[in-house]
């Protein structure tokens, strides 16, 4: 497509609950990652995925946190037994190389546990 | 609408005038960095980047200021708009790590 795609745009999931957070990045970009931005804070960063390679997962920050890309394509962020503290935009970005070259972020996913 | 932010540092300036966004970075052997814009309810969008051996780069009314010794990075926008109101945030690729680290990001608003 013409940009980086999530969906959806909002979710409000009840704490305990399972979600998962779809991203479709631009056709032919090889990286694709993951971000989150909680209320006032910069973009935190939670995992990245490189063509084939064993993704990068060190900024996931539990093990309640999975992410899956699939044909070098599409990317779903898991969380399981959602926390009122996961409540925040998740960003996901794509970009051509895996260095030295800006990313291209989709609008987010404005997740809120209650 | 947004409310992304609310506790971001903010700058005000008047439409027309220059604004100057700061930004700090934390890791010496950083060699890319971008300033992104983030409009209320949208993902950030790439505005410029610079690369570590150099010291200045400019855009379409924006320039990005790199000062090694110090940690610094700015970007300057010129006669800025009322369309340029948003949060601002730099960004610093860290050598091989795969991963860009985030500035807290900084809230533009200009009066008209």
């Amino acid at each position: 497509g013409a940009g980086v795609s999530q969906s959806p745009s909002n979710k409000v999931t009840e704490k305990g609950k399972d979600v998962e957070l779809r991203c479709d990045p631009i056709s032919g970009h090889t990286a694709l990652y993951w971000y989150r931005q909680s209320l006032g804070q910069g973009l935190e960063f939670l995992i990245y995925f490189q063509g084939n390679s064993a993704p990068d997962k060190s900024g996931l920050p539990s093990d309640r946190f999975s992410a899956e890309r699939t044909g070098g394509s599409v990317s779903t962020l898991t969380i399981q037994r959602t926390q009122q503290e996961d409540s925040a935009v998740y960003l996901c970005a794509s970009s051509l190389l895996g260095q030295n070259y800006g990313y291209t972020f989709g609008s987010g996913t404005r997740l809120t546990v209650v | 609408g947004e409310s992304v932010g609310l506790h971001l540092p903010t700058l005000s300036v008047q439409e027309g005038d220059n604004s100057i966004i700061n930004c700090a970075y934390s890791n010496s052997a950083s060699d890319y960095f971008i300033w992104y814009k983030q409009e209320s309810g949208k993902g950030p969008q790439f505005i410029i980047d610079i690369r570590s051996n150099m010291d200045k780069r400019q855009g379409q009314r924006v320039t990005v200021l790199l000062n090694k010794t110090v940690k610094h990075l700015s970007l300057q926008i010129a006669a800025t708009q009322p369309g340029d109101s948003a949060v601002y945030f730099c960004a610093e690729k860290r050598g091989n790590n795969n991963d860009m680290r985030f500035g807290a990001g900084t809230r533009l608003t200009v009066k008209p």
